[in-house]
């Protein structure tokens, strides 16, 4: 299994405050993605990297911002945390290589109070 | 827009009988299909992969079959067993674009002893 380690494992905030969510990976993975998972609607992409400084937005990026400064590091950061942005965090590594699967951290639960 | 759905939420199965989960997709640039197994409080791990130029792939107890036709895949375990309670994720990969996973919203499997 990759290591992918997220940080913190739990976290409750309030409302308008900033968040900075953090995954920290062992594989030297080129690629890592935030997912966010609600009821109803699975897993939904937030934002990606294929490479230090280099990232890309994913299908529900708003209110969302990411940096990769290293290969190891992807952090996710809520500018101004809203309710609608309660939900549980995964990050998620891959080599990018064709017909490969992601693997994934354990999660983030964040509730914004 | 849902590209991958799974449209049971839940299912019921008696031991050592089969379970029988399905995913339907639409967009017929996915060509990589995976099934992901997760239990509460852990993040998502990889089961069992199908790679569009093939319509089945076995692996043990889990079988996955693709229908392109259909735009349907389904994952057939047998025979079921109580550790294999958990939501079960459908996600596919496009073949161009970004290396992304789309995953559909999850079926809770529950295996009763």
């Amino acid at each position: 299994d990759a290591g992918i380690t997220q940080s913190p494992r739990h976290k409750v905030t309030e409302t308008g405050t900033p968040v900075t969510l953090r995954c920290h990976q062992t594989e030297n993975h080129r690629y890592m993605y935030w997912y966010r998972q609600d009821p109803g609607h699975g897993l939904r992409l937030i934002h990606y990297s294929y490479g230090v400084k280099d990232t890309d937005k994913g299908e529900v990026s708003d209110g969302y911002s990411v940096s990769r400064s290293k290969t190891e590091d992807f952090l996710l950061t809520l500018e101004s945390a809203t309710s609608s942005q309660t939900s549980v965090y995964f990050c998620a590594t891959g080599t990018g290589q064709m017909n490969t699967e992601a693997f994934f951290g354990q999660g983030t639960r964040l509730t914004v109070v | 827009d849902q590209q991958v759905k799974q449209n049971s939420p839940s299912l019921s199965v008696q031991e050592g009988r089969i379970s029988i989960l399905n995913c339907d997709y639409t967009n017929s640039m996915f060509d990589y299909f995976l099934w992901y197994k997760k239990y509460p409080a852990e993040g998502p791990t990889f089961l069992i992969s199908i790679s569009s130029i093939k319509d089945k792939n076995e692996d043990g107890r889990f079988t996955v079959f693709l229908n392109k036709s259909a735009k349907h895949l389904s994952l057939h375990i047998v025979p079921s067993q109580p550790g294999d309670s958990a939501v079960y994720f459908c996600a596919a990969r496009p073949r161009t674009g970004a290396n992304n996973l789309f995953f559909g919203t999850g079926t809770r499997l529950t295996v009763i002893p």
